[in-house]
């Protein structure tokens, strides 16, 4: 079975801070992505990779980045936590980037920025 | 932009009953995916469907793909408290394959 681990479920911080939240895959996937879930408005993509040290934007990455040294680890990095930036952040990993193939995801890191 | 608009966004139903989730688009898609998501988990992919008119079923789970790919509902019989969770339809415009895009979501809570 795949699995996809995501270093925190709950995580506290201040606004200012930075924040690192990581993600491994057990599944040699090539492609990994990150998503912040808010209610009513879905999953939306922040940022993915296709291949180790590339990254390409989603759909919202402003006040994040991302980092990928390794193929099975894909950190996301609030370089200054807000407190719009309370939210779930799930991790998924894709074995190929062609469409319809299945993305696994993580159990989630739920962020509050006090 | 949303692109894929669920309804209802919330479903509170007795065991037994029949029910459906609508996940409607302006957009045409190459493939649409419904997921499933339990409290304190992530999406668990449920069906992928990629031909128009297109239905598959999931034991008690009926999933169809419109014929203009533009929309997709599933259909669940006799809900059990199960079922419960939240209901996500996602997919892959035909302008942009390398991106995922989700619904709004649909959650669901049956109860005994």
């Amino acid at each position: 079975d795949v699995k996809v681990t995501q270093s925190s479920r709950y995580l506290v911080k201040r606004t200012g801070e930075k924040v690192f939240l990581e993600c491994v895959q057990d599944m040699d996937h090539e492609n990994m992505f990150w998503y912040r879930q808010d209610p009513g408005l879905g999953l939306r993509l922040i940022y993915f990779s296709y291949d180790v040290k590339m990254k390409e934007k989603g759909d919202i990455p402003e006040g994040y980045s991302v980092s990928r040294e390794k193929k099975e680890r894909f950190s996301l990095i609030l370089e200054s936590a807000s407190t719009n930036q309370t939210s779930m952040y799930l991790c998924a990993s894709s074995l190929s980037d062609r469409a319809g193939d299945t993305q696994y995801f993580g159990p989630g890191t739920r962020l509050t920025v006090l | 932009t949303q692109l894929l608009e669920q309804s209802p966004q919330f479903l509170s139903i007795q065991e037994g009953e029949n029910l459906t989730v609508y996940c409607n688009s302006s957009s045409v898609f190459s493939s649409l995916q419904w997921y499933r998501q339990e409290p304190g988990e992530g999406p668990v992919l449920l069906v992928t469907v990629v031909t128009g008119g297109e239905v598959k079923k999931l034991k008690r789970l009926t999933f169809q793909f419109g014929d203009a790919r533009k929309d997709s509902s599933l259909h669940i019989t006799a809900a059990q408290p199960g079922d419960t969770g939240l209901y996500l339809c996602a997919g892959f415009s035909v302008y942009n394959t390398d991106k995922l895009i989700f619904g709004t979501g649909t959650r669901l809570q049956v109860f005994p």
